[in-house]
């Protein structure tokens, strides 16, 4: 089974809608990453919470990460094309080195004009 | 300040073809992190290595792959007598210490590996 959950799995927006994507934990989150990959390219860093209730916002990104839940979220707010791509979440289960991140299958996300 | 970098970006090998990838972290960054990414798949941890040593390989296959981070020149990702299973994109991050608490990753492009 996933320890990482996303949901959805793929989501298609108009552009200029508000989004949110989810990333549910079966363990303990110690830490939450998320990031965005364009298709065929690299992982963009996006945002990192340490804390629970913590919130982070960069341009028109904010995520947000409930410890008690197990969960974090993503928000997208006014959609652009530019957002299109494959966002993932990411944690730090390993206590031992805690260098190493599980992530989560990704959320598709499209655009449309 | 350049990126992580790998290269090369696409490599096509033959069953049975050794497959070598390399890895040159920022500047600075002396731990560097594989991961491989299989076709409708998530993004899998597979080894972490400082400058001369594997601190954490439980995510590599047993048989067929290896890993090197010398002290001097890139890491490196090699996959011995490679088969279409292996195909995937690979992916290195790179960070300037342990924990990813205080220092996060840094991912490069990939190495899109095809074996046909």
């Amino acid at each position: 089974s996933q320890e990482l959950e996303q949901s959805p799995q793929s989501l298609i927006v108009q552009e200029g809608k508000n989004l949110t994507i989810n990333c549910t934990s079966s363990k303990t989150l110690y830490g939450l990453y998320w990031y965005k990959q364009k298709y065929g390219e690299g992982l963009i860093f996006l945002m990192m919470l340490q804390k629970g209730g913590e919130e982070k916002s960069h341009e028109k990104i904010t995520a947000k990460l409930d410890e008690k839940k197990q969960q974090s979220s993503l928000h997208i707010t006014a959609s652009q094309p530019s957002h299109a791509g494959i966002y993932l979440c990411g944690a730090p289960f390993d206590t031992g080195t805690a260098s190493k991140l599980t992530f989560g299958t990704g959320t598709r996300l499209q655009v449309t004009l | 300040n350049a990126g992580v970098m790998q290269n090369p970006r696409h490599l096509v090998r033959r069953r049975g073809q050794e497959a070598r990838l390399r890895c040159s972290p920022m500047k600075g960054h002396s731990h560097v992190y594989w991961y491989r990414q299989l076709p409708e798949e998530g993004l899998k941890f597979m080894v972490y290595l400082q400058k001369e040593n594997i601190i954490d390989e439980s995510g590599m296959p047993k048989e067929r792959f290896s890993a090197e981070f010398p002290k001097e020149g890139p890491s490196i990702l090699r996959i011995q007598q490679v088969v279409r299973g292996d195909s995937a994109a690979y992916f290195c991050a790179s960070s300037p210490g342990r924990g990813l608490a205080n220092y996060g990753y840094t991912f490069g492009s990939g190495t899109r590996l095809t074996v046909v």
